[in-house]
């Protein structure tokens, strides 16, 4: 089973360049998650989706968007990046109301630099 | 969601077993206690979760005082694979609301 996929696992980006992350999940989870890591702190919500076709604001949403366009995608895309945004993103998601442990299923991470 | 306050850090001897304290002294009736671990830079890996008995599963022992006012996670025979971050975390289960993560206890296993 595949789980949660990220791509790409890597990527040094030139500041003020777009960059669309990628997150595919196979276990038809409606909620899907992004968070950011930066070294010495814990994860942060970028922003959710509660199921296909709505998205919500996390903690820290500023210059980052996303889209829910079916169940099993969830990309990321930073516009125009810069160095602030040098992080690892990890994808997550989880399973519906009444199906749920609250268990929340990872990727295994990309991390960007922004130069 | 409650906060929560765990240690930065803690050894183990490989082989014994590993206590992690986490105190959550806001708990509210409905929140649930989850923990969490990442190890090195992968993605966090969910550990066991319970509301007010203590829970066991084949990766380890949660154990939740009567008051519900603190929790601690056991790891009963630790190997150095246990060496990672440690995520305290509680939370109202709905099922669809992200974890808040704190900064959790590195928890590293000495041969």
């Amino acid at each position: 089973t595949a789980g949660i996929t990220q791509a790409p696992t890597s990527q040094i980006l030139a500041a003020g360049r777009s960059m669309t992350l990628r997150c595919t999940q196979d276990m038809r989870h409606n909620a899907m998650y992004w968070y950011r890591q930066d070294l010495g702190l814990g994860l942060r919500l970028i922003h959710y989706s509660n199921t296909a076709g709505t998205t919500g604001k996390g903690e820290v949403p500023d210059g980052y968007s996303v889209s829910r366009a079916n169940t099993d995608d969830f990309p990321l895309t930073l516009a125009s990046a810069v160095p602030s945004q040098t992080s690892v993103y990890f994808c997550a998601s989880s399973p519906e109301l009444g199906r749920s442990t609250g268990e929340l299923f990872f990727g295994e991470g990309s991390r960007l630099t922004v130069l | 969601d409650a906060k929560t306050t765990q240690p930065p850090s803690m050894d183990c001897a490989e082989g014994r077993a590993a206590n992690l304290p986490c105190n959550h002294s806001t708990i509210s009736g409905n929140e649930y206690v989850y923990w969490y671990r990442q190890i090195h830079s992968q993605g966090p890996q969910y550990i066991i979760h319970g509301l007010k008995n203590n829970e066991t599963n084949e990766m380890a022992s949660l154990i939740i005082t009567e008051d519900r006012k603190s929790s601690t996670l056991i790891l009963p025979h630790a190997t150095l694979r246990d060496t990672a971050v440690y995520y305290c975390i509680v939370r109202v289960d709905t099922g669809r609301r992200a974890l808040t993560f704190g900064s959790g206890t590195r928890l590293q296993v000495q041969p």
